[in-house]
């Protein structure tokens, strides 16, 4: 199955700077990856995501990039704001019989992302 | 805005209780995922149905757990009896297959096994 890797597990940022949070999966067969943005005491909520048709995606002021060939995707957010702050998650599909995330998805272990005033 | 309506929001109950955990996936949505998430292991997928059939539970404990799909309106988790280490939040979220839209998590079940 599918395994995901999330880095780094917390990322203190000054307001108005930018923040990177990298993942790494195993299957090739991926072609969908979703980052989730988890609030306290919230379920997490899609933000973004990419098909690996693309290389990059944007949206206003946050963007994922893709490389499939090295099996890693990033989220960039860029000009951090107070309401930012919350634990992101990484996602790809589960299982290699699925490329697509139609029978769920692996998720990282989660950045926990601080904006400092 | 639609959205995954989950009940009780949390849970308080005895070792060896049972608890039943419900979910009201999106109208029109055609698949729905019960995930549960720790601080050690973090977000585990149990079980998930599509089109209201079970199509994959072994992510849960099969002697004490169960998801089953009464209705489309309608998704349930029952654990029986419970135990400390089920302590955790459950989600349920739910998505549309084939689709473009990715999958809405609901608020979640907080449940703590004393």
């Amino acid at each position: 199955g599918e395994n995901v890797e999330q880095h780094p597990s917390t990322l203190s940022v000054q307001e108005g700077d930018s923040a990177v949070i990298k993942c790494t999966y195993s299957d090739s067969a991926s072609n969908y990856f979703p980052w989730y943005k988890q609030e306290l005491g919230k379920g997490p909520q899609l933000i973004i995501d990419i098909r690996s048709n693309v290389g990059e995606k944007k949206d206003q002021r946050i963007a994922v990039t893709l490389n499939k060939t090295a099996k890693h995707f990033s989220l960039h957010i860029t000009e951090t704001q107070p309401e930012d702050s919350a634990v992101y998650f990484c996602a790809a599909p589960r299982g290699s019989y699925s490329g697509g995330g139609a029978d769920g998805l692996t998720f990282g272990k989660g950045t926990h992302l601080i904006i400092q005033p | 805005d639609a959205r995954v309506t989950q009940t009780p929001r949390h849970k308080v109950t005895e070792m060896g209780q049972e608890v039943t955990m419900r979910c009201q996936p999106i109208l029109g949505h055609n698949t729905v995922f019960w995930y549960r998430q720790t601080m050690m292991q973090g977000l585990e997928l149990l079980a998930y149905f599509r089109n209201r059939a079970p199509l994959d539970d072994s992510g849960m404990p099969k002697d004490r757990f169960s998801a089953e799909m009464p209705d489309a309106t309608l998704a349930t988790l029952k654990i029986q009896p419970s135990e400390p280490r089920d302590s955790a939040v459950y989600f349920c979220a739910s998505g549309l297959v084939p689709g473009a839209n990715g999958y809405t998590f609901g608020s979640g079940t907080r449940l703590t096994v004393v």
